[in-house]
């Protein structure tokens, strides 16, 4: 069961905005737009950024949004901040019922 | 307030058993359904399995090719997982994670306890 493919980290200055991909299959990604992103700050629970591609929880702050073009899915941090360094990762329904997550990508705010 | 809180980790030797469990409350544990995530020290997220709210549904991660089990006690709001056959890849810290949807299953857990560590090693 492979997990999806992020990239392992990403770098960026405060106020500039970053991209993180997540790459899947038909199986995953491509076929359902259930593609959710998460933020984890060390030592800490995941916590949901971004549901079904493109939604945003109540409380969480419109500078993350999310969209999928085929089998891969992005995450844009805009206006980024200091706080938001944390390692993030893509999850995705996956044909058979089943849930898979990226591999995380570690964000580092210059 | 939404809480989860796993227990039963610990130290195990190859080949053992341990059984999980995840107490919880602030929410009608019966509508939603459940799953186990878990994430090796200086690693990534697993997920493991899921149970729907009546238990009718169970899905496992392939790779754990049939050496755990989930169930749930919805009358004592508790999510468990029976794990045998334990390898030293297994160690992790082990979440229970509530999925976002009350009533039907949506895919993206949105409340997670902090996990309880299993360390399987001789």
């Amino acid at each position: 069961q492979s997990a999806l493919t992020q990239p392992a980290s990403v770098s960026g200055s405060p106020g500039q905005s970053i991209t993180i991909s997540c790459t899947g299959t038909s199986s995953d990604v491509g076929g359902y737009n259930y593609v959710s992103w998460y933020q984890q700050h060390p030592g800490k629970a995941p916590k949901l950024i971004i549901y079904e591609v493109s939604n945003r929880p109540s409380g969480v702050s419109n500078r993350f949004s999310g969209s999928k073009s085929g089998n891969t899915a992005s995450l844009t941090i805009s206006g980024l901040q200091a706080e938001d360094e944390a390692d993030y990762y893509c999850n995705s329904y996956r044909s058979g019922s089943t849930l898979v997550f990226g591999g995380g990508t570690k964000l580092t705010v210059l | 307030e939404v809480q989860l809180v796993e227990s039963g980790g610990g130290l195990v030797k190859p080949g053992g058993s341990l059984r999980l469990s995840c107490a919880a409350s602030g929410f009608t544990f019966g509508d939603y359904s459940m799953n186990w995530v878990r994430q090796a020290p200086g690693k990534g997220l697993e997920w493991v399995s899921s149970i729907s709210s009546s238990s009718s549904y169970i899905y496992y991660a392939d790779s754990l090719k049939g050496r755990f089990t989930i169930s749930r006690d919805n009358a004592k709001n508790s999510l468990y997982l029976q794990m045998n056959s334990l390898r030293a890849e297994d160690t992790a810290v082990y979440s229970c994670a509530r999925d976002r949807c009350s009533g039907y299953s949506c895919y993206s857990p949105n409340a997670w306890g902090q996990g309880t560590l299993v360390t399987v090693s001789s």
